[in-house]
């Protein structure tokens, strides 16, 4: 019953290699959220979802592209991968405008 | 443009002792303050959150902050902190009106048993 799940939890992969990340949430949310979060734990805001539609896209290399099929899901592909995206990636959602965040469990990309 | 700033990079304490955590904010507009918490191997969550009313906040776990408008400060405080507080503290804020939350550096709080 964890309300937002990730998966995976860990990957490892070449550099070149193309890779996805998967989200959901079963708390109703109209709003989710893609953070990474670099090796000295700085957090940053990648995308936002109200509803299916886009609503931040932050200064993030196009290789990165979100998508969400449904209010409940946002999926996060990235092409080509480079070294520097090695970090963690947190998945989050939102029901209301005070934005409350709930976060899943990470996933511990490295790149090799 | 938003931004946060956290004091402390790194804070190490005793058991028992006091804790309190700088959080400074830049925005021109009304905000939603929040402190998140991120124990080791684990997923970030709310300690404590401020909207309106009461500047002084209490979260889960004993800790408190207060803020201070004029300060555009939102600092984080326990008076007497356990081994099990050791995590990482992050502040966030949110303009009222927009989208998007600002996350700080955060701080790293080691507690020796």
């Amino acid at each position: 019953d964890t309300a937002v799940s990730q998966t995976p939890k860990y990957l490892v992969t070449q550099m070149g290699n193309d890779k996805s990340i998967k989200c959901e949430q079963n708390l109703g949310h109209d709003t989710m959220y893609w953070y990474k979060q670099d090796s000295k734990k700085f957090l940053k805001i990648m995308f936002s979802y109200n509803n299916k539609e886009l609503i931040i896209n932050e200064t993030v290399p196009n290789r990165f592209s979100p998508k969400s099929p449904d209010k409940a899901h946002l999926n996060l592909h990235i092409n080509s991968l480079e070294l520097g995206d090695s970090a963690v990636y947190f998945c989050a959602s939102s029901q209301d405008s005070k934005n409350i965040q709930y976060f899943g469990a990470g996933t511990r990309l490295s790149v090799l | 443009a938003q931004s946060v700033s956290q004091h402390n990079h790194h804070v190490i304490l005793s058991e028992a002792a006091s804790l309190e955590l700088g959080c400074n904010y830049s925005y021109g507009g009304t905000v939603n303050l929040f402190w998140y918490v991120q124990y080791p191997g684990q997923h970030l969550q709310l300690l404590l959150k401020y909207f309106s009313g009461d500047p002084l906040v209490k979260g889960i776990k004993g800790f408190e902050a207060e803020f201070i408008k004029s300060k555009f400060s939102f600092n984080l405080r326990k008076p007497s902190v356990q081994w099990s507080d050791t995590a990482e503290y992050f502040c966030a804020v949110k303009g009222t009106g927009g989208f998007k939350t600002i996350f700080g550096a955060g701080t790293r709080l080691f507690v020796k048993a």
